[in-house]
């Protein structure tokens, strides 16, 4: 199995500041990665695909970069309606998913 | 847009055998060439991708529980469903069904994607 490590696991951050999470895998990937959103008791929901292509609907303040084994997810600036666990999910073979990182308003 | 909606019994005994049904509205299995997928999540931690079934039938399945899941579409092609065996307190979870983001894409084996279309989820509880 590909492992995926998510650092931090837990953020806070203020509104309106920049927020960064990373993902990392314990193989190449290229670009099979995505990040999904959780709110509590809900489903998670796709928020970016192929590690930078923003899902339909999805506000531009989000954004995904990196390749290979490195990636990043970003929100731009920090709104209360992001508050939620995000999880980076692989692809490239049987999918996995990363630990989750739990991002609260500060 | 499609739908899907998680139902199941809520609570199962250890070692009984565990029948979820996922039921798709806004288009039927057959209709369109994706895969659909199961992801279960015990309380408070990540998730785990279960296995996943194609409308001809093709199936994949997590390593770690090959040798007790079987995941089948229903003839109406409006369902699909997993059934778990020998199932223990570790299999407490909240389960999902999904949908693949987009048509599936094969050479040798088919390739696999993001999830794009999620249901709301079914609590499981095995417990005596």
């Amino acid at each position: 199995d590909i492992q995926m490590t998510q650092s931090p696991s837990s953020l806070s951050a203020s509104v309106g500041d920049r927020v960064t999470i990373t993902c990392q895998a314990s193989q190449d990937i290229s670009n099979y990665l995505n990040w999904y959103q959780q709110k509590p008791g809900k489903a998670p929901k796709l928020l970016i695909y192929d590690a930078s292509n923003l899902e339909t609907g999805v506000p531009s303040r989000f954004s995904g970069s990196g390749s290979g084994t490195d990636f990043t997810f970003a929100i731009s600036s920090l709104q209360p309606e992001d508050i939620a666990t995000y999880y980076c999910q692989q692809y490239d073979s049987l999918p996995t998913f990363g630990q989750g990182t739990r991002l609260e308003i500060k | 847009q499609v739908q899907l909606q998680e139902s199941g019994p809520g609570l199962v005994q250890p070692s009984q055998t565990l029948s979820l049904t996922c039921s798709v509205s806004g288009g039927s299995i057959s209709s369109g060439n994706f895969y659909w997928n199961w992801i279960r999540q015990p309380a408070g931690k990540g998730l785990e991708w279960i296995g996943r079934i194609h409308a001809n039938g093709s199936t994949n399945f997590n390593p770690s529980l090959k040798s007790r899941v079987t995941i089948s579409v229903d003839t109406s092609n409006t369902q699909f469903s997993l059934e778990l065996s020998s199932v223990t307190a570790a299999d407490t979870a909240v389960y999902y069904c999904a949908r693949d983001l987009r048509s599936a894409y094969c050479g040798g084996d088919c390739y696999f994607d993001a999830f794009a279309f999620w249901g709301q989820g079914t609590v499981l509880t095995v417990s005596s």
